[in-house]
């Protein structure tokens, strides 16, 4: 198994609402990573989590909350978002030794209203 | 400030025609870099990395240190190569990735 997992594929949410984000890879990798990306735009770093640990966090807002609950599982809960934070939200991972080739999800849609 | 610069937004080509996809870099040390690809209504993916020096899907890319470039060349252009292309390099904390801003190109028939 060579893919990282997004769930859901699409997401609209309200601004008060509450709603997360799924990853999940079985390739035994111990970096997972969120990233955000725009239209017409390249991905932005959001989180790194290295051996279930957060390592990077790149000054993102708290309204967005990442977790990792296990080796294989990303979550990224939304709470009090803004329209503006609409986008395409990319997990991925990696093995945790130095450089490596970075594996990306389809991604998350989510549409802020 | 390390950074990677794509300077086409869009490149058009006729297929069968020769592509480059330019790529310049501004770094520090020994530079890692990377092409990745991002399909219409797929993933994003790894096309290929200096260091490995493979030629994939037709696609080779050559560190020039004097010229500080990572330019991505394939012959032959083919349809289905169509798509949004990034230069990437290590971040700052060395397991993150930093994509340029990504060259579109479209491959007419």
């Amino acid at each position: 198994d060579t893919e990282v997992t997004q769930t859901p594929k699409h997401l609209v949410m309200g601004m008060t609402n509450k709603k997360s984000l799924k990853c999940e890879q079985h390739m035994g990798h111990r970096a997972m990573y969120w990233y955000k990306q725009k239209a017409k735009k390249p991905p932005e770093l959001m989180f790194v989590y290295s051996y279930e640990k957060l390592s990077i966090n790149e000054s993102v807002p708290s309204r967005f909350s990442p977790e990792c609950p296990n080796s294989s599982l990303l979550n990224l809960h939304l709470h009090a978002l803004q329209p503006e934070d609409s986008a395409l939200y990319l997990c991925a991972s990696s093995q945790d030794r130095g450089v490596n080739t970075i594996y990306f999800g389809e991604g998350s849609w989510l549409t802020v209203v | 400030a390390q950074r990677v610069t794509q300077p086409e937004k869009l490149l058009s080509v006729f297929k069968g025609a020769p592509v480059e996809l330019k790529c310049n870099y501004s770094y520090s040390g020994s530079p890692e870099l990377f092409w990745y690809v991002q399909y219409s209504r797929q993933r994003l993916q790894l096309l290929l990395r200096h260091i490995s020096r493979e030629s994939i899907k037709g696609f080779t890319a050559d560190l020039n240190k004097g010229e500080t470039s990572f330019h991505l060349k394939k012959p032959f252009a083919q349809e289905e190569d169509s798509a949004m292309y990034y230069c990437a390099f290590p971040g700052n904390y060395g397991q993150n990735f930093v994509f340029g801003p990504g060259t579109r190109l479209s491959v007419l028939p």
